[in-house]
């Protein structure tokens, strides 16, 4: 079974459309959270959601809108894309904060905007 | 505020050799530290992690890494590199506190073994 898991798996789509990446963790874990990982592989947090409430949101453009309709899921709808949107994008679940659970990463969704 | 850097955005070994990866971290208070390995088209994996007591800490597949607070450091190590670990290593920060929720992460080092 799959501990935290994304889809779609790749996305390609033009500039200006809005797209929503889906979570979705069976951990039971109370914590969720959205990276991006640049083309040069840095990677970046984005939101942060404890019991569905959020924790930490790094300054990310307005056009990023998470939802968590319960603590299993953790979606990121976009809108507007840019061409700078472009990355891969890392949801992730842990126990807790960091000093007390491990995070757990999914596999990743590709984003290319055309 | 908390940072990583990390040493070196590639190192290369020859399998059998030591692997050594370097990361050097800012935190206001006492920090966690934690190194993750990617591999290609994977998403990221725990190696290991420090928070609190030992300073030597051992993770899987071999590795291990040591809290050194008077150099600010935590580099990874392993006595043997074998081919199965050549991926994309990060070091990663949190912090205590609210900031506990938040992963700081390095650039990455790129490790390739050589036959």
């Amino acid at each position: 079974d799959t501990a935290v898991s994304q889809t779609p798996k790749y996305l390609v789509t033009q500039m200006g459309n809005d797209k929503s990446i889906k979570c979705e963790q069976n951990l039971g874990h109370d914590t969720m959270y959205w990276y991006k990982q640049d083309s040069k592989k840095f990677l970046k947090i984005m939101f942060s959601y404890n019991n569905k409430e959020l924790i930490i949101n790094e300054t990310v453009p307005n056009r990023f809108s998470p939802k968590s309709p319960d603590k299993a899921h953790l979606n990121l709808h976009i809108n507007s894309l840019e061409l700078g949107d472009s990355a891969v994008y890392f949801c992730a679940s842990s126990r807790g904060g960091a000093s007390s659970g491990t995070q757990y990463f999914g596999p990743g969704t590709r984003l290319l905007v055309l | 505020a908390q940072s990583v850097t990390q040493l070196g955005s590639h190192v290369s070994v020859s399998e059998g050799a030591l692997v050594l990866l370097r990361c050097n971290y800012s935190s206001s208070v006492p920090p966690y530290l934690f190194w993750y390995v990617q591999y290609p088209n994977q998403g990221l994996q725990l190696l290991l992690k420090y928070t609190t007591g030992a300073t030597l800490v051992k993770g899987i597949n071999g590795f291990e890494a040591e809290f050194k607070k008077s150099e600010t450091s935590f580099h990874l190590t392993k006595p043997s590199a074998h081919m199965s670990d050549a991926a994309e290593y990060f070091c990663a920060v949190s912090e205590s506190g609210g900031s506990n929720y938040k992963l700081t992460f390095g650039k990455g080092t790129l490790l390739t073994v050589n036959p």
